[in-house]
């Protein structure tokens, strides 16, 4: 449901230092995940995406490790510039085309 | 060429009107969505169509009717707007899984 109340975590960072964002998923069904980035003022962006059958997988800068016996989800970024100022978002799914979001995190990098 | 577009950008509107989002892919997706953005950036699905035909449909209210008058085009119809419409809508469209999103139409009802 709504995460009615709660405020958006954020995450502050220094440019050049690595971030990680968490994310819990809910349902033990899903198999496919992807990590989206927002900016100001735009739709959310595909990022990286990771399998039920992999518990890890990289991209350029960008890490996502899974892990299923806790439903944990988490990005890593190398060396955060200020263009990866955004708010993250996770997104499980479970049935083709359905995806569940999860609340997001604003991550801040200072320059 | 932007992949994914939306109509308007901004929609200021009093409650009780009926308006009108329109959104358009080049990307020949057979897919497509309507996603609702709350101001605690929550994003939820509200529609999806796959070639023209409604697929998802996440209990929103009548009120919202999707159009989708070929398969590069989902319209959203909101009639009798209420105070708590006032949200982003997104678009969207994917060929697979991946969803490429529009750029959102924010909408306020006064």
């Amino acid at each position: 449901g709504e995460s009615v109340g709660l405020h958006l975590p954020t995450l502050s960072v220094q440019e050049g230092d690595n971030s990680i964002i968490n994310c819990a998923y809910s349902n033990s069904a899903s198999d496919y995940f992807i990590w989206y980035k927002q900016e100001s003022g735009k739709g959310p962006q595909f990022i990286i995406d990771i399998r039920s059958n992999m518990d890890k997988r990289q991209g350029q800068r960008v890490t996502v490790l899974l892990n299923k016996t806790v439903k944990h989800l988490s990005l890593q970024i190398a060396a955060t510039q200020p263009g990866d100022s955004a708010v993250y978002f996770c997104a499980e799914n479970n049935n083709f085309n359905k995806f569940y979001f999860g609340s997001g995190t604003k991550l801040n990098v200072k320059p | 060429d932007t992949a994914v577009s939306q109509t308007p950008k901004y929609l200021v509107t009093q409650m009780g009107n009926d308006k009108s989002i329109k959104c358009e892919q080049n990307l020949g997706h057979d897919t497509m969505y309507w996603y609702k953005q709350d101001s605690k950036k929550f994003l939820k699905i509200m529609f999806s169509y796959n070639n023209k035909e409604l697929i998802i449909n996440e209990t929103v209210p009548n009120r919202f009717s999707p159009k989708s008058p070929d398969k590069a085009h989902l319209n959203l119809h909101i009639n009798s707007l209420e105070l708590g419409d006032s949200a982003v809508y997104f678009c969207a469209s994917s060929h697979k899984e991946t969803q490429y999103f529009g750029p959102g139409t924010r909408l306020l009802v006064l």
